[in-house]
């Protein structure tokens, strides 16, 4: 069973048209959760690690949030430049803090 | 400062050939981790190796093994290549507990 489940699988917006991608969790005693963005062809580059409940990064038009279950990936007026695969990983103390990836959401802006 | 390398790029096996593929590090990492990643499963972990010395076996490691060869470098060998082995391979590395990953180009292996 997943401990990691990402939605929309796929998301196609208008340049401009605000949208969030959702990331839920299931591991108990999360002890960080990190966003990626992977470009076709490339491997996953870091872009936002949350620790706690609450807390909240933000980079350029993307701004990141997680609760106690989920974390968002909020993408603000988007530019066709944002298109990519964003992907969502958790970290919990079982298995060494080794990371559990989900499986992607795949963004296409238009222009 | 390169970061992650990975070599070689792209790779054509046919079933039962064997090939190392090859990743070092210049952040002076002490964790170095296999996936591979295939369309709708996500990245799976096959191996990592939390220090130079030591190496653990990851969700998918049947049919590789691998090899920390110092702090640098950890190399991923198929030993008798199958079909279901095609897929993208990446290496990624991290300076410690709760720290980010960093991720290679990736090698793409396609086995006949």
């Amino acid at each position: 069973e997943d401990q990691v489940t990402q939605s929309p699988e796929a998301l196609r917006l208008q340049e401009g048209e605000s949208s969030s991608l959702n990331c839920s969790y299931t591991v108990s005693g999360l002890r960080g959760l990190f966003w990626y963005r992977q470009d076709p062809g490339k491997g996953p580059e870091f872009l936002f690690t949350l620790y706690s409940a609450g807390e909240e990064k933000e980079k350029e038009r993307l701004k990141a949030t997680l609760t106690k279950k989920e974390s968002f990936l909020h993408i603000t007026a988007p530019k066709p430049e944002v298109s990519a695969t964003y992907l969502c990983a958790v970290q919990a103390p079982g298995g060494s803090y080794i990371p559990t990836f989900g499986r992607g959401t795949s963004l296409i802006v238009h222009p | 400062n390169a970061g992650v390398t990975q070599t070689p790029k792209f790779q054509v096996l046919k079933t039962g050939q064997s090939m190392t593929l090859q990743c070092a590090q210049d952040m002076n990492h002490n964790s170095m981790y296999w996936y591979r990643q295939d369309p709708g499963m996500g990245l799976r972990l096959i191996y990592y190796s939390a220090s130079e010395g030591t190496t653990d076996k990851g969700e998918v490691p049947n049919g590789y093994n691998v090899s920390r060869l110092n702090k640098r470098e950890f190399s991923l060998r198929l030993e008798s290549a199958a079909p279901s082995q095609t897929s993208v391979y990446f290496c990624a590395s991290e300076a410690g507990l709760r720290e980010t990953q960093y991720f290679g180009p990736g090698t793409r292996l396609l086995v006949l």
